[in-house]
């Protein structure tokens, strides 16, 4: 079986602060990662995605993250953040590259302040 | 393009009732996914369809849960009858994939918000 923990439940940070999404992942088996971004009643966005290859991977609005096997970590991280980043993030986990079939986290609520 | 489209938004009911919910997909994807998001937590799948074949139902509660995708296109989901722990937010999402092929993105759709009083 596969899970995902998020480290950190909500994550206060300053505008044009750096940030860092704690993600941790268990799994017997290769796994492919997503972090995936939801603002206020709107749906899950994928932010980016790990499926082979390097291990740092960039996404969508200045988002990367680290694929770490042996830590078995796959942290978001961003230099600098702006208020719109204001949302929930989680982080997810699949056995294929079926990124709709993931085990998801419970998510981390990212809140920028000016 | 059209995003996932899904219907109503909001929905509010008594223990006991019955409640469908709709979900219509990208044009052309072959995989719809149902997931059931509680307060607080992840998205959990409920059932995943390809065209109109169950491939995952596992986490379904078959016992008052059921989802058809009778033409391959939209799909419903319905809760019958609802108990209090049955609000969340349900979620339909959409991919291209079709089995045994790479896929790379599952589009979401806003969501229907499920209250049960």
């Amino acid at each position: 079986a596969q899970s995902v923990t998020q480290l950190d439940s909500q994550v206060p940070v300053f505008e044009e602060a750096p940030v860092e999404l704690r993600c941790n992942y268990s799994s017997s088996v290769s796994v492919y990662l997503f972090w995936y971004v939801q603002y206020p009643n709107q749906g899950l966005q994928l932010l980016l995605k790990y499926l082979s290859g390097s291990t740092l991977v960039k996404g969508i609005n200045g988002f990367e993250a680290e694929f770490n096997k042996s830590q078995t970590s796959f942290h978001l991280r961003k230099p600098s953040v702006h208020i719109s980043d204001t949302a929930e993030y989680f982080c997810a986990v699949s056995f294929n590259t079926n990124a709709g079939k993931s085990t998801f986290g419970d998510g981390t609520t990212l809140t920028v302040k000016p | 393009e059209a995003g996932v489209a899904q219907s109503p938004r909001y929905k509010i009911i008594e223990k006991r009732q019955s409640v469908a919910f709709w979900c219509n997909p990208i044009s052309g994807h072959a995989t719809l996914y149902w997931y059931q998001q509680i307060l607080g937590q992840g998205p959990k799948l409920l059932i995943q369809f390809q065209n109109n074949g169950v491939v995952d139902d596992s986490q379904l509660p078959k016992d008052r849960f059921s989802a058809e995708r009778l033409k391959g296109v939209d799909s419903t989901l319905k809760i019958q009858p609802a108990k209090l722990e049955d609000s969340a937010v349900y979620l339909c999402a959409s991919s291209l994939a079709d089995r045994g092929a790479l896929n790379t993105e599952a589009f979401f759709g806003q969501g229907t918000r499920l209250t049960v009083v």
